[in-house]
């Protein structure tokens, strides 16, 4: 069946250094979206993206949609305290219900 | 402002009881879910409803069950709780039209089964 990885598991950075998570599904995704988790709250929705190569942008948030449709990143500029988190993506396919990879868990020394 | 409650935060059971989680939204989502989030596993389907009276097993079914009575609510049933289903039990919903709507996540169930 479709499956999502996301890599890496966990990610420790300093302070103002960047960030990176890569998400790839085995088969084309009509859309992917991002949610973060802060730790102890739950899944809130960042963005969606629906065309080949699009690339969003967000304050320091960088998100891309491979031209084939079935890789996508999140990348944060000069991380902050406040990104800590685990940053999951969801992949989504016509009639499916959308399956989310298993999170990539940024945590942020000062 | 959009919700979906989770009706209790933090549960402590017993082998072998019957434990209820309920979830309502307040968006007349058509679509409703229950994940369990495990450290490593990340968010694993359970059982997801796309109507009144409709459930859909997800990929991790086994030892529960659901019921969708009405339109806004969605109940997730552990008939004899084992000690391998504490967990955290996330409940969310979404709109029709297909994978491309938006998830709502309500703040989870803290279940612990002793």
């Amino acid at each position: 069946g479709q499956q999502v990885m996301q890599i890496p598991q966990y990610q420790h950075v300093q302070e103002g250094e960047d960030f990176t998570t890569y998400c790839n599904s085995s088969t084309t995704l009509s859309n992917i979206q991002w949610y973060k988790q802060r730790p102890g709250g739950h899944p809130v929705f960042l963005i969606q993206l629906v065309k080949s190569g699009e690339v969003k942008k967000q304050k320091r948030l960088t998100f891309q949609f491979g031209e084939a449709k079935k890789n996508s990143s999140l990348h944060i500029t000069a991380t902050q305290t406040t990104d800590v988190g685990t940053y999951f993506c969801a992949g989504g396919q016509a009639g499916t219900a959308l399956i989310f990879g298993k999170g990539t868990t940024l945590s942020v020394s000062s | 402002d959009v919700k979906v409650t989770q009706s209790s935060r933090y549960l402590v059971k017993r082998t072998g009881e019957k434990v209820f989680l309920e979830c309502v939204q307040d968006m007349d989502h058509e679509n409703m879910f229950w994940y369990r989030q495990d450290p490593g596993l990340g968010l694993r389907l359970i059982y997801f409803s796309y109507d009144v009276k409709m459930k859909e097993k997800g990929d991790i079914p086994e030892g529960y069950s659901v019921s969708r009575e009405k339109k806004e609510r969605f109940s997730l049933i552990l008939e004899s709780a084992s000690t391998n289903q504490t967990s955290m039990y996330l409940c969310a919903s979404t709109g029709t039209g297909g994978p491309g709507n938006t998830i709502y996540f309500g703040e989870g169930s803290w279940l612990t089964v002793v």
